[in-house]
């Protein structure tokens, strides 16, 4: 079946460090690929999304981009900052959203 | 515009009770999906429900159930509730056939305690 697999957390960085979070896929098809976040008590927000293969997504600095050869889409962004902190989660879509575990990011000033 | 809204926010029961969680979808959608996401982990697909059917069911038992009323608000009812069952309980409402999972709009959930 369809499943998710991000690295774990938690990610713990000093303000305007470089991100990445791993994301990997397996899947049957071609499902659209997303991340999302959720900040402390709080449900979930679409972050960026890509819908086939070599697509970028791209949000408020964040980038993504789905890697058909890899089965990846990894999270970056160039320059984190304390308001980043959240809980980050990859997730594909075929009929239903699957989500990975969650990765926690820390961003200290 | 508002968007999914979920009551109550939080919610304590005891083992072996009952529970209904209500969802009131964004406007203009006619899709609700819950979602179980326990603590530390990613959110778990329970069912989906269009035109008051449930059309899709995730690996969950008979003891979860709902319901989607002609107004397209929804309720997710869980039967002898179990310590297990402790979660954040998130809706999200789209239309029928989001573009490849686009448009979906998720609630900020309700965080059932079960004690």
């Amino acid at each position: 079946g369809n499943s998710v697999t991000q690295m774990e957390g938690p990610v713990t960085l000093s303000e305007e460090a470089f991100l990445t979070i791993n994301c990997t896929y397996t899947a049957t098809g071609y499902p659209s690929l997303f991340w999302y976040v959720q900040y402390p008590g709080e449900g979930l927000q679409l972050l960026l999304k890509a819908t086939k293969a070599d697509d970028k997504g791209s949000n408020k600095g964040f980038e993504a981009t789905y890697r058909k050869e890899t089965t990846s889409f990894h999270l970056e962004k160039g320059s984190v900052q304390v308001s980043d902190s959240a809980v980050y989660f990859c997730a594909l879509f075929g009929r239903k959203y699957i989500f990975g575990t969650g990765t926690r990011l820390k961003v200290l000033a | 515009d508002a968007g999914v809204t979920q009551s109550p926010t939080h919610l304590i029961k005891t083992r072996g009770q009952q529970v209904t969680l209500r969802c009131s979808p964004k406007s203009g959608h006619d899709t609700v999906s819950w979602y179980q996401q326990a603590l530390g982990q990613g959110p778990q697909f329970i069912f989906q429900y269009y035109e008051e059917e449930e059309r899709q069911r995730g690996n969950f038992p008979d003891r979860f159930s709902g319901h989607q009323f002609p107004n397209y608000s929804s309720e997710l009812n869980v039967n002898a509730l179990l310590l297990g069952d402790s979660a954040l309980y998130l809706c999200a409402s789209s239309l029928i056939n989001p573009e490849g999972g686009y448009g979906y709009t998720f609630g900020s959930g309700t965080r059932l305690t079960v004690v």
